[in-house]
Parts: C-alpha cells; sequence; structure tokens
C-alpha cells in the first residue's frame, strides 16, 4: 500500500515555543491530506484537512492561528503548533488519500508524539 | 449527521477462537466503511473497506467484514484470532456524494481487542 511518513516521530518542546510537524506521501501525490489529533486510549479527532495550493478547512473548534497548515507541494503537508502549552501535548497523525488507491483509501503517517513541558 | 458506533471498549479472545468486533453507523445515503488497525504508538493501518457489492469483504491478515444494510452494520471478524492481533481497532464511515464531505472519515471511539494465549 501507499507510504505516509511523518517526521519527527517525537518532539519535547518548552511552553511557548512553536513546533512543526511534516507528512509526507512518499509514493503518490496526494492533493489532499488531513490532521487528527490523538489523546491516550480515544479515537482520532480530525483537526483540518490541507489542500494542495489553497487554504485548509479546519474543523469546528480548531484554533486556526494555533495550529497552522501550510501544503506546499503534492507530497507535503506541515502542522506547525504555535505558542505551545501543555494542553497540547498530544498524539498528532497525518493521512493522505491515495487517488491511485482505489475508492477514497486514507493511508495515515506513523504519527508524531508532542509534550509540552 | 453521521456518526460511528463501536459499543464495546475492550474484546477478550483466546488464542485460536473466533473473534468479531462490532460497529454500526448512521449516515445518510450509502456508506463507504472502512476498518483500520492501531498498535502501541502508531499510526493506523488499513485493513479492508466496503464500497459496493458483495456484502462480505475480505481484507488483511485474514480479516473479513460483513457489510449489514438493514443492521447498519460492518463488523470486523477473523475464524482465529492471533495473539499478535492485539492492538486498538476503529471503524471509520465516509458518506456520500463526496462534494459536500471533504473526504472526511468519521471514526469510531475504538475497541481494544486483546488475544490470549
Amino acid at each position: 500500500g501507499a507510504v505516509v511518513s511523518q517526521h519527527p516521530s517525537r518532539v519535547i518542546c518548552k511552553s511557548g515555543t512553536s513546533v512543526k510537524i511534516e507528512c509526507r506521501s512518499l509514493d503518490f501525490q496526494a492533493t489532499t491530506m488531513f490532521w487528527y489529533r490523538q489523546f491516550p486510549k480515544q479515537s482520532l479527532m480530525l483537526m483540518a484537512t490541507s489542500n494542495e495550493g489553497s487554504k485548509a478547512t479546519y474543523e469546528q473548534g480548531v484554533e486556526k492561528d494555533k495550529f497552522l497548515i501550510n501544503h506546499a507541494s503534492l507530497t507535503l503537508s506541515t502542522l506547525t503548533v504555535t505558542s505551545a502549552h501543555p494542553e497540547d501535548s498530544s498524539f498528532y497523525i497525518c493521512s493522505a488519500r491515495d487517488p491511485g488507491g482505489g475508492v477514497e483509501t486514507q493511508y495515515f503517517g506513523p504519527g508524531t508524539r508532542l509534550l509540552v513541558l | 449527521a453521521q456518526s460511528v458506533a463501536q459499543p464495546e471498549d475492550q474484546v477478550n479472545v483466546a488464542e485460536g477462537n473466533p473473534l468479531t468486533v462490532k460497529c454500526t453507523y448512521s449516515v445518510s445515503g450509502n456508506p463507504y466503511l472502512f476498518w483500520y488497525v492501531q498498535y502501541p504508538n502508531r499510526g493506523l493501518q488499513f485493513l479492508l473497506k466496503y464500497i459496493t457489492g458483495d456484502n462480505l469483504v475480505k481484507g488483511s491478515y485474514g480479516f473479513e467484514a460483513e457489510f449489514n444494510k438493514s443492521q447498519t452494520s460492518f463488523h470486523l471478524k477473523k475464524p482465529s484470532a492471533l495473539v499478535s492481533d492485539s492492538a486498538l481497532y476503529f471503524c471509520a464511515v465516509r458518506g456520500r456524494p463526496f462534494y459536500n464531505q471533504g473526504g472526511k472519515l468519521i471514526f469510531g471511539q475504538g475497541t481494544e481487542l486483546s488475544v490470549k494465549p
């Protein structure tokens, strides 16, 4: 199946700093990528839909200025957590839709564990 | 509104026994249905999907799922469980038509499967 990578896999930062997480589709081009947040033992919460060449679409309750999304190319989307606080600590997962992978199948990255001290 | 329910937080099975992980959905129109598996501190891996056609869908690692329209269910099954199947399983749905959905997947809350030797 299609491969999606995330970098870094784990990051620890101080409160008030910004953290950038990269999501790459390695063997296909993805016009649409998705960013999720997952708390321990809980389901995935969709944060935003990242569209190549246009603005991201954020879900209700997700702060656009807090979670900046940039989809600069067909293989890369970035999520920047600005002025991070301890409550932003979570597991962030991206996914990408592979148009050549059958109908509407999303492939997920391995996730990024963010810990804000 | 679209929704997915996984009524069991945890399912315990002895190795070699059949397993079932339940999922019911609510969506307008005909759904796209998916099952994903998540191992600890990892992203989601695609198992199988139902789009149309045969109600019994076969997927990775010997898993299968049966689409039942009258009961709005899409239970995940495996004839003989392995210890290595122990993980967190997510059911997801995407409604149609796509143009007003943005490609979003709606996830259930997850079911933790534990297979004991």
